[in-house]
């Protein structure tokens, strides 16, 4: 059984490019979250969604950033006309559940390194 | 508001000296606590859940204890292998549900 899969692992982008980033989560799994990770800062939350819908975005920036989790595929950060403050870390997780029950446990991916040049 | 912390920041410990990693928190309702460990340059790795005061779990030589305000992750006889960034991240009742929040982290080297 495969775990949370990312791709890139490593993504270069120069300013005002799109950036996008792939999320597969684990086989059986239909929670997935985004975080972000800045050097030396822990992780942040960004977005929560399962099939087909956005559960909680409350920690996305409203401008230039959209998730999606189709039903068939992975799931896709995307972040637009990028600038130089969105370099980071963009980890993605899956969990079985919800996080507030049993089976909540969520998996991380290896992550996307974000720079934008 | 909901939030973590964790103590201390960085902690050297020889090989085989035990010590104990703090984390405090404070949540409308503790729905879970989580441990995770991350390698630099990649993705956090589960270790455990916790969700009730009084609440222990192990593994190896890791084991994580709970209470009403803090959680401590505890390692015994540790190994270089064990070194890594410990992560807790907790889930409240009144918090955006499903949206856990993860403290800084305490970075542990074991030096052989």
């Amino acid at each position: 059984n495969a775990g949370v899969m990312q791709n890139p692992r490593h993504l270069v982008r120069r300013r005002g490019q799109e950036a996008r980033l792939r999320c597969s989560p684990m086989k059986g799994h239909s929670h997935v979250y985004w975080y972000r990770q800045l050097p030396e800062e822990g992780l942040k939350f960004m977005v929560y969604l399962q099939k087909e819908n956005i559960i909680d975005e409350s920690g996305m920036p409203k401008e230039r950033f959209s998730a999606e989790f189709p039903k068939e595929g992975p799931s896709i950060l995307r972040i637009q006309q990028v600038v130089r403050g969105d370099s980071a870390a963009y980890f993605c997780a899956s969990s079985y559940a919800g996080q507030g029950g049993p089976n909540a446990e969520a998996f991380f991916g290896q992550g996307t390194r974000l720079t934008v040049v | 508001e909901d939030q973590v912390t964790q103590s201390p920041e960085a902690l050297r410990l020889q090989e085989g000296e035990s010590s104990s990693l703090n984390c405090s928190y404070t949540v409308s309702g503790l729905r879970g606590l989580f441990w995770y460990r991350q390698d630099p340059g990649k993705g956090p790795e589960f270790l455990f859940t916790l969700y009730s005061a009084g609440e222990e779990k192990e593994k190896e030589r890791l084991k994580a204890t709970l209470t009403k305000k803090e959680s401590f992750l505890h390692i015994t006889a540790p190994k270089p292998e064990d070194s890594a960034t410990y992560l807790c991240a907790v889930l409240g009742w009144k918090t955006s549900y499903d949206k856990v929040i993860f403290g800084p982290g305490t970075s542990l080297s074991v030096i052989p």
